[in-house]
């Protein structure tokens, strides 16, 4: 059963960068089948697609975060990461990294993590 | 950007009432990359419906999805206590993808 796990600081100060990892399990980044996707969710609000990464490292931001956001793969790690920079308040919310079903970027996401909250703090 | 509209906002029923979902698309949506999402306090999204109607692995047939272009539906035609949630269509379609607002059923 495929198992996505996200993990990072739950709290990043205002004006510096959040960094999180997504570990998956019971499946490999490296198939070339599927791409791997980050959304975040702030609290008691609605969910916003930040960016997609394929096991090549070819990635598809949000032009919304684009000038803030690194998405990266590690295939020797099975994990692949968000950076997301000079962060403000508006940036707490729970992160999300998900796989996308198949074939292709456009894609639904079909199997979640958990999802980490993360908290902006001045 | 294709903006998403969920109506109504919230839908207040009984166990075993139907339930009727709109989503509705600023833009037509490109190949009816259309999805739904169930997502309960605490818990991650759950796909449910892509392709505007083709029932995700492990969905009970309770739950369909229909329409194409700008008009979609997810109806859930008998409900069960665990089908109180909130529910958010997201296109794929276009990027960058984006979410509706959400609809939440609640019990009335």
């Amino acid at each position: 059963q495929l198992q996505l796990q996200e993990s990072g600081p739950e709290l990043v100060k205002s004006s510096e960068t959040l960094s999180l990892t997504c570990t998956v399990s019971g499946g490999s980044v490296s198939n070339s089948v599927y791409y791997w996707g980050w959304i975040r969710q702030p609290p008691g609000k609605g969910l916003e697609w930040i960016g997609t990464i394929y096991y090549s490292g070819s990635t598809y931001y949000n032009p919304s975060l684009k000038s803030r956001v690194t998405i990266s793969v590690d295939t020797s790690k099975n994990q692949f990461s968000l950076k997301l920079s000079s962060v403000t308040a508006a940036d707490t919310a729970v992160y999300y990294c998900a796989r996308h079903s198949g074939g292709n970027y456009k894609r639904a996401f079909d199997y979640w993590g958990q999802g980490t909250l993360v908290t902006v703090s001045s | 950007e294709i903006v998403l509209t969920q109506s109504p906002g919230t839908l207040s029923l009984s166990p075993g009432e139907r339930a009727t979902l709109s989503c509705r698309a600023s833009q037509s949506i490109s190949s009816n990359y259309l999805a739904w999402y169930q997502q309960k306090p605490g818990q991650a999204p759950r796909l449910l419906i892509y392709s505007a109607s083709s029932r995700a692995t492990g969905i009970p047939d309770r739950f369909s999805g229909s329409g194409s272009g700008t008009d979609f539906t997810l109806t859930i035609s008998r409900l069960e206590p665990e089908d109180f949630a909130v529910y958010y269509c997201q296109q794929y379609g276009n990027s960058p993808f984006t979410f509706g607002p959400g609809t939440k059923v609640a019990i009335k």
